[in-house]
C-alpha cells in the first residue's frame, strides 16, 4: 500500500480481555516498530522489528505484551489482560535504510485502545 | 537516560504570525533529530536533520539544528488555521534503525 495501515483504527474492550492490534507496513520496509502514545505525551517506544525478528523489545512495559511479524510484513501487537493504564493510542511506523545509514521512519493511523 | 525536552507545551497565535517552536536534547550517539506534525492520530514526516547549521525548508516551515549547543528550532511563518496541531520533536541515536525519542510535543493552535 502507499502508507501505513493499523486496524482497527478504534477498539473498546473490558478489563481482563485480550486484544491484537494489527499494523500493515510500506512494501518494502523491513524495520517495524510500536509505540504507545498517551494522552498529552509523546509516543514511547515498545517494539521494534528488522525482518522477522525483535531486534529490541526493551519498551514492551510487561509480560502481557507481546508482538509477532512471522513473514516480515505484517504484525501483530497482542495484549493479555488488558487494564485500564493500557489506554492509548498504539501507533505503528516502518522504515529501510537508505544510503549513508539515513531511515525515516512514516507512521500509520494508530489504533486507540479504550479499555473500561 | 536519552531525552529530548520540547518547549512552549501550548502555544496559541493568531493567523498570520510567526512562531518558533523549541527542541532540546540530550542522547548517546546522536545521528539526527526530526520533527513531525500530528493533527489527529498519525505523525507526518516533515523534517530530518542531521548536520549543524543547515537550514530544511518545505515552504513556510523551516528548520535548523544546532549539534554544539544541542537543541533544534522549527519555524513556521505566516501561521494558518491549519497550521493547528501537536508538533513532534524526535531524536534517533546510534546505528542501523532504531526507535525514535520523542519529546511530549508543542501543541499550537492557531485562531482566525
Amino acid at each position: 500500500g502507499a502508507g501505513v495501515s493499523q486496524t482497527p483504527s478504534n477498539k473498546v474492550t473490558e478489563k481482563g480481555k485480550y486484544v491484537e492490534l494489527r499494523c500493515d507496513p510500506i512494501s518494502g520496509h523491513t524495520a517495524l516498530y510500536w509505540y504507545r502514545q498517551s494522552l498529552g505525551q509523546g509516543p514511547e517506544f515498545l517494539i521494534y522489528f528488522q525482518g522477522t525478528g525483535a531486534a529490541d523489545d526493551s519498551g514492551l512495559p510487561n509480560d502481557r505484551f507481546f508482538a509477532v511479524r512471522p513473514e516480515g510484513s505484517v504484525s501483530t501487537l497482542k495484549i493479555q489482560r488488558t487494564e485500564r493504564g493500557d489506554s492509548a493510542v498504539y501507533l505503528c511506523a516502518s522504515s529501510t535504510l537508505l544510503a549513508g545509514g539515513v531511515d525515516t521512519q512514516y507512521f500509520g493511523p494508530g489504533t486507540r485502545l479504550t479499555v473500561l | 537516560e536519552d531525552k529530548v525536552v520540547q518547549s512552549p507545551l501550548s502555544l496559541v497565535v493568531h493567523e498570520g504570525d510567526t512562531v518558533t517552536l523549541n527542541c532540546s536534547y540530550e542522547v548517546t550517539n546522536f545521528r539526527s533529530l526530526l520533527w513531525y506534525k500530528q493533527e489527529k492520530k498519525a505523525p507526518t514526516f516533515l523534517f530530518m536533520l542531521t548536520s549543524s547549521g543547515i537550514e530544511k525548508k518545505s515552504g513556510r516551515l523551516s528548520s535548523i539544528l544546532d549539534k554544539k549547543e544541542l537543541f533544534s528550532i522549527l519555524n513556521i511563518t505566516a501561521t494558518q488555521t491549519g497550521d493547528s496541531a501537536v508538533y513532534l520533536c524526535a531524536v534517533e541515536a546510534g546505528s542501523g534503525n532504531t526507535p525514535l525519542v520523542f519529546g511530549k510535543g508543542t501543541r499550537l493552535s492557531v485562531i482566525a
